[in-house]
This record gives C-alpha cells, structure tokens and sequence, in this order.
C-alpha cells in the first residue's frame, strides 16, 4: 500500500525555523516527484515547491517562500524534506505532502498534514 | 503564474440530483502534445485532498463513475449525476501545465 507521512509541524516563533519530514513507502521513492502542499486555516490549496525524481535533480518553489524554504530529498531513507527558515505568521498552515504519479501532474497520494504555527 | 477561477463557490444540492463545477485558467491548458494539464480535488472535512480526475478527464482509480470531467483550453467541468452525502466536501481544480502549480478558490459542496 502506498503510504506518504509528514511529521515535524510545531509551534515556532517568527523569525524562526523548522523543518518538516515526509516519508513514502510501499513505492519506489527515487521514481517519482514529490511536491509540499499548504493550506492556511479555512483557505484554499497552495502548492510551494517539488522535488523532481532523482534523475531530474531538479527542485522548483513558488515565490512566496523562494529564498526561505529549501526542499531535498534521500532516496536511501524514501523521505523529503522541507526546511523553512525566517519563518513569518503567515506561514502557518497545515503541510502536505504528495506524489506525483507521473500522469499529468496527478497527486494521487497524500500525506495526512502536519500543522505548523507560527506565533509569538 | 495561470489563475485559476471557479464556479459557483458554494452549492447545496438534494441527493440523487445532479451537481456541476465550472473552473476557468487564465491561459489555455492544452499542452502542444495534445493534453489538458488540469486536474481535480477533493478535500472531504477534516480529510487530505483526494484525487479525482487528471488531464481534465481521466478518473482516478476508485472514483465513482458519477463523477466526469470534462473541458479543453480554459474551461472545464466537474459533474456528478446523482449526489451522494459521502460527496460533500470541498472541490478544487489545479492547473498542472505549468509551475508553479496553481488552485482554484474551491467550490462547498453540501447536502441540503
């Protein structure tokens, strides 16, 4: 069964950092890209940013995070990662993260969420 | 970046009866290849997102055939023939042709 988890959401201070984990499994991670997701309390989707699969070695981000969060991954432990440094108060949101089945776009398996609160 | 807009925001619908989703990109989705890049969510309460339909028309697996997808260019169409309450939740579209990846506002679908 696929399964991706996100883990390492917390409560932060502005200015602060954190990073946050996804990790797959009942799939060949190095194969596909993986993309982090967020959604503001009672707003929509917005996607930041993706890790194409290892053979791309290519990593892209939106613009409201370019320059302050950094995306990687290890495919020996079937995880990405999302360090978020300079954190602000709009950045709190629960992160998601998803595989991209390859079809389209198609993010056809999606972590449960990992909440991130960025609060003085 | 392809805004993506969608319609109505907000639809409460009798079970059984049929149910539309109109999502509109400020530039065209079709790929040179031949492809519509749109894809559609939904996010049940309390849930993560599931997918429902990629490239505007292709039904994930699992998803009832009483849902379609429909459109090409800048214009496209969610349908469900016979609402179910398991159905309510929100619906997004995404335009996946280019990045970054951008979302409809989403659309409230409940059971009156």
């Amino acid at each position: 069964e696929v399964q991706v988890v996100e883990s390492g959401g917390g409560l932060v201070q502005p200015g602060g950092s954190l990073r946050l984990s996804c990790a797959g499994s009942g799939f060949t991670f190095s194969d596909y890209h993986m993309d982090w997701f967020r959604q503001a309390p009672g707003k929509g989707l917005e996607w930041i940013g993706r890790t194409k699969r290892t053979s791309h070695n290519i990593i892209e981000y939106a613009a409201s995070v370019k320059g302050r969060f950094t995306i990687s991954r290890d495919d020996s432990k079937s995880s990405v990662y999302l360090q978020m440094n300079s954190l602000k108060t709009e950045d709190t949101a629960v992160y998601f993260c998803a595989r991209d089945g390859g079809r389209g776009p198609d993010f056809d398996d999606w972590g449960q969420g990992t909440l991130v609160t960025v609060s003085s | 970046d392809i805004v993506m807009t969608q319609s109505p925001l907000s639809l409460s619908v009798t079970p059984g009866e049929p149910a539309s989703i109109s999502c509109r990109s400020s530039q065209t989705l079709l790929h040179s290849n031949g492809n519509n890049y749109v894809d559609w969510y939904l996010q049940k309460p309390g849930q993560s997102p599931q997918l429902l339909f990629y490239m505007s028309s292709i039904r994930a697996p699992g998803v009832p055939d009483r849902f379609s997808g429909s459109g090409s260019g800048t214009e496209f169409t969610l349908r469900i023939s016979r609402v179910e309450a398991e159905d309510v939740g929100v619906y997004y579209c995404m335009q996946g042709l280019e990045i970054p990846r951008t979302f409809g506002p989403g659309t409230k679908v409940n059971i009156k």
